[in-house]
């Protein structure tokens, strides 16, 4: 079946650019998180939607990141004005629920010039 | 403050060998943990989970171990493969925070 599906696998732009992230979840989850990892590092979270609830947006770095999720699925990742320490490898997962094993994408490696 | 964290950052196994990945977490209340392997240019794969309520957990060729008395938990790899060779991560879920990972190389 269908996993988590992110676009585009690679984005190479120039600082102060804005780009946008796109995640397909699977079918039917209603939980979706965002999370970022730079070289060598562990998974930093960003956000997390569940369902129609307000999204937990507490690790989101700054206000140059936003996120949203249309429709409860398929959701948008935002960032504008990029910084090179924006570089790093943005994954999306989904779980059925929360509290449920994440299935996560292979994620978008984002390269600022 | 609450931390997810493992021991060391890299393991060399034989082949054939078991493996044991270690994790600490400091979150007392924490009931869900998951671990995790990602291969290079990869998302992380699933690959068992545990809850607080047991000590033990066995899945194929992988058996994770909580002990919620000193906060550790460990995953323990059984005849070690070259397809294991990977980033392995522990996270929390309670508040979604994951290991920095071990790099797990298997010699042929």
């Amino acid at each position: 079946g269908a996993g988590v599906s992110q676009s585009p696998s690679n984005k190479v732009t120039e600082k102060g650019k804005d780009v946008e992230l796109r995640c397909d979840p699977i079918s039917g989850h209603t939980a979706l998180y965002w999370y970022r990892q730079s070289l060598g590092q562990g998974l930093e979270f960003l956000i997390y939607f569940q369902g129609n609830s307000a999204p937990d947006k507490s690790g989101l770095p700054s206000d140059r990141f936003s996120a949203e999720r249309t429709g409860g699925s398929v959701s948008t990742l935002t960032i504008q004005r990029t910084q090179q320490e924006d570089s790093a490898v943005y994954l999306c997962a989904s779980s059925l629920h929360s509290n449920q094993p994440q299935h996560f994408g292979d994620g978008t490696r984002l390269s600022i010039l | 403050g609450e931390s997810v964290g493992l021991h060391l950052p890299t393991l060399s196994v034989q082949e054939g060998d078991n493996s044991i990945i270690n994790c600490a977490y400091s979150n007392s209340a924490s009931d869900y943990f998951i671990w995790y392997k990602q291969e290079s240019g990869k998302g992380p794969q699933f690959i068992i989970d545990i809850r607080s309520n047991m000590d033990k957990r066995q899945g194929q060729r992988v058996t994770v171990l909580l002990n919620k008395t000193v906060k550790h938990l460990s995953l323990q790899i059984a005849a070690t493969q070259p397809g294991d060779s990977a980033v392995y991560f522990c996270a929390e879920y309670s508040k979604l925070t994951f290991g920095k990972g071990i790099t797990l190389s298997v010699r042929p």
